[in-house]
């Protein structure tokens, strides 16, 4: 059982250029989280999603940061116009459902850094 | 205010010796979850261990237990016997619920090194 996957792994785009990142869940899991990490910081959440819906996107940015996660397809995670404070490591996770015992499994991340 | 707090940047232990990584959390809820994971150099998050706040059992996944004291608040990571690649950085994290939002909120983390 494949686990959450990631791609890509390292991204470098110049100011002002989109960023796309992508993530596939675990096999079995509808529920997806979008956390991002600064250096020499905690993971920060970002977005949570289902197929097809937004269920909380209050850690996302309002402007030039958007989410999906499509009926098919892995979950993007879509940057537009980025600066370099967007310089981070971008982490998803995945559950199958939504109880508080359900441990979310994180990818390897994207480490996405603006010149 | 914070939720979860790790007051120790950084741990420093001897192979084969027991160490403990200190968390605290804030939550009016009766009802969530906490959760440590492991950060090696090389970037990835690795879940290590859960606690429940209705379990009335520690939590234990082979080297790693979580002790748990709700009336203070606290969460500590217990590893027996460290290893040399036990040396990562380690996260706190803990979800609210249910009913509340589905996110996890982390600590800033302890990184852990262990010396031969």
């Amino acid at each position: 059982n494949a686990g959450v996957m990631q791609n890509p792994r390292h991204l470098v785009r110049r100011r002002g250029q989109e960023a796309r990142l992508r993530c596939s869940p675990m096999k079995g899991h509808s529920h997806v989280y979008w956390y991002r990490q600064l250096p020499e910081e905690g993971l920060k959440f970002m977005v949570y999603l289902q197929k097809e819906n937004i269920i909380d996107e209050s850690g996302m940015p309002k402007e030039r940061f958007s989410a999906e996660f499509p009926k098919e397809g892995p979950s993007i995670l879509r940057i537009q116009q980025v600066v370099r404070g967007d310089s981070a490591a971008y982490f998803c996770a995945s559950s199958p459902r939504t109880r508080r015992t359900d441990t979310q499994y994180f990818g390897p991340g994207t480490r996405l850094t603006v010149l | 205010a914070q939720k979860i707090t790790q007051t120790q940047p950084g741990m420093f232990v001897q192979e084969k010796e027991a160490v403990t990584l200190d968390c605290t959390y804030d939550t009016s809820d009766q009802s969530y979850g906490l959760f440590w994971y492991k950060q090696p150099s090389s970037g990835e998050m690795i879940f290590l261990i859960y606690q429940g706040s209705y379990d009335e059992q520690n939590a234990t996944e082979g080297r790693y237990s979580l002790n748990f004291q709700k009336a203070r608040k606290s969460a500590n990571l217990v590893i027996s016997a460290s290893q040399l690649g036990d040396s990562a950085m380690y996260f706190c994290a803990m979800r609210e619920g249910p009913g509340g939002s589905e996110k996890l909120v982390f600590g800033k983390g302890t990184k852990l090194t262990v010396n031969p």
